[in-house]
């Protein structure tokens, strides 16, 4: 079974700083991830995946995340902050079936950015 | 292209009855996957079909159920409303089951009262 955790149920950063948000999984499979932001009254939209390869992944908005097999982790990053990002983010995680194996979901974090 | 739609985006239903929703994958996506949102529970998956054949199955009782139908759109039908069942309900698609990237609908948010 896989499972999702995400620590911090709401982040609070400025505006122009750091955004760390952190995510660990467990999956008995070589493990495909995401990483997905919602707004409010919206769908959730995929910030960026890992499924093979370089472990460093850049996805969109300027936001990267980081695979480390040896941490189980995926944590996300973003060098400076703006008051566009925020919005709900999930992390996720998904089997080799992909599409078919269902996304198995973090609770989520409420990123908050102060002015 | 056109993303994924899903009607309706609201819906008022009261204990009992059962629903409908609908879901139409982006052009050439042949996988569609449904999941539940709610406060408690967070992002849950209830199943996924592909080729009108349902392949993968969350954890949720018998009064889910869904198909596809050939042109790839798909329906989930909820019977005899509970009030825990209120939830942002969410459909992504995909190519096909074995591509990884889903896209979401923005959903269908149904009340139970």
């Amino acid at each position: 079974a896989q499972s999702v955790t995400q620590l911090g149920s709401h982040v609070s950063v400025s505006e122009g700083a750091l955004v760390l948000l952190r995510c660990n999984y467990s999956s008995s499979v070589p493990p495909y991830l995401f990483w997905y932001v919602q707004y409010p009254n919206q769908g959730l939209q995929l910030l960026l995946k890992y499924t093979t390869g370089a472990t460093l992944v850049k996805g969109i908005n300027g936001f990267e995340a980081e695979f480390k097999k040896s941490e189980t982790s995926f944590h996300l990053t973003k060098p400076s902050a703006h008051m566009s990002d925020a919005a709900e983010y999930f992390c996720a995680v998904s089997g080799p079936g992909g599409g078919a194996d269902g996304l198995t979901f973090g609770k989520g974090t409420h990123l908050i950015i102060q002015p | 292209k056109a993303g994924v739609t899903q009607t309706p985006r609201y819906l008022i239903k009261t204990r009992g009855q059962q629903v409908t929703l609908s879901c139409s994958p982006i052009s050439g996506h042949r996988s569609v996957s449904w999941y539940q949102q709610t406060p408690g529970q967070g992002l849950q998956f209830l199943f996924e079909y592909f080729s009108e054949t349902q392949r993968n199955k969350g954890n949720f009782p018998g009064r889910f159920s869904g198909r596809q139908f050939s042109n790839s759109r798909s329906e989930m039908n909820v019977s005899t409303l509970e009030l825990g069942d209120s939830a942002l309900y969410l459909c992504a698609s995909t190519v096909d089951s074995s591509y990884n990237e889903q896209f979401f609908g923005p959903g269908t948010r149904l009340t139970v009262l």
